[in-house]
């Protein structure tokens, strides 16, 4: 069964306005969480690391936020450009081996 | 530029060939991975590697055979594939297993069986 679970396949939003994307994990208790963007066609570029004694990170129009009672995280581009458009893919540690994993990630299209 | 280059970008191959991927990062990292992208499905981890050691095989086929001479190339022998082994295959690297940091990704191989 799938462990790390991106719940939006694809999200379109308007330019300006806030994305917010969900990743949702079982079964394990990561000691960090990873975002990463891929453009098509290429390989994925780090973002944001969150680790679990910290509730929220941010990096300029970037924010992530990490719920380990919930079990999730949320990632949240604000003031969102055309050129966010792409996919985003969380990836956390899901078997304590310190392996990263990835959920499917969500395809993000910001609308002009 | 990630410091992380795979070799070819792209790839197409028959079943009966035998080709390598290549892959070779210039960050000073010692653990690199393997990781196997399909349509539709979550990037796979395929094999670890940590301080030249295969620390990971992600219960991988034995027609993909991986290769890591140094701490600094990574390699993927492939033999007799089959139609769904063709995907964007994607190295990257670590400074080593488990050291809570982010991974550099190269820009992948895309690979297709005919």
């Amino acid at each position: 069964s799938q462990k790390i679970e991106q719940n939006s396949e694809a999200l379109n939003i308007q330019e300006g306005k806030t994305a917010t994307l969900t990743c949702n994990y079982t079964n394990y208790s990561p000691a960090y969480l990873q975002w990463y963007r891929q453009d098509p066609g290429r390989g994925p570029v780090f973002l944001l690391l969150i680790r679990e004694n910290e509730k929220e990170k941010r990096k300029e129009r970037l924010k992530v936020t990490f719920d380990t009672t919930l079990k999730q995280s949320l990632f949240h581009i604000t003031a969102s450009q055309p050129a966010d458009s792409a996919t985003y893919l969380c990836a956390l540690d899901i078997t304590g081996a310190n392996n990263l994993f990835f959920g499917t990630g969500t395809r993000l299209t910001v609308i002009p | 530029e990630t410091g992380v280059t795979q070799t070819p970008r792209h790839l197409v191959m028959g079943m009966t060939n035998k080709k390598s991927l290549k892959c070779e990062q210039h960050l000073g990292h010692n653990a690199m991975y393997w990781y196997k992208q399909s349509a539709k499905k979550p990037l796979e981890l395929m094999f670890v590697y940590n301080f030249k050691e295969q620390t990971e095989n992600n219960s991988v086929p034995s027609r993909f055979s991986p290769e890591c001479p140094n701490s600094s190339h990574l390699f993927l022998h492939l033999h007799t594939l089959q139609p769904e082994d063709s995907a964007l295959y994607l190295c990257a690297s670590s400074p080593r297993q488990g050291s809570n940091t982010e991974a550099f990704f190269g820009q992948g191989t895309r690979l297709t069986v005919v």
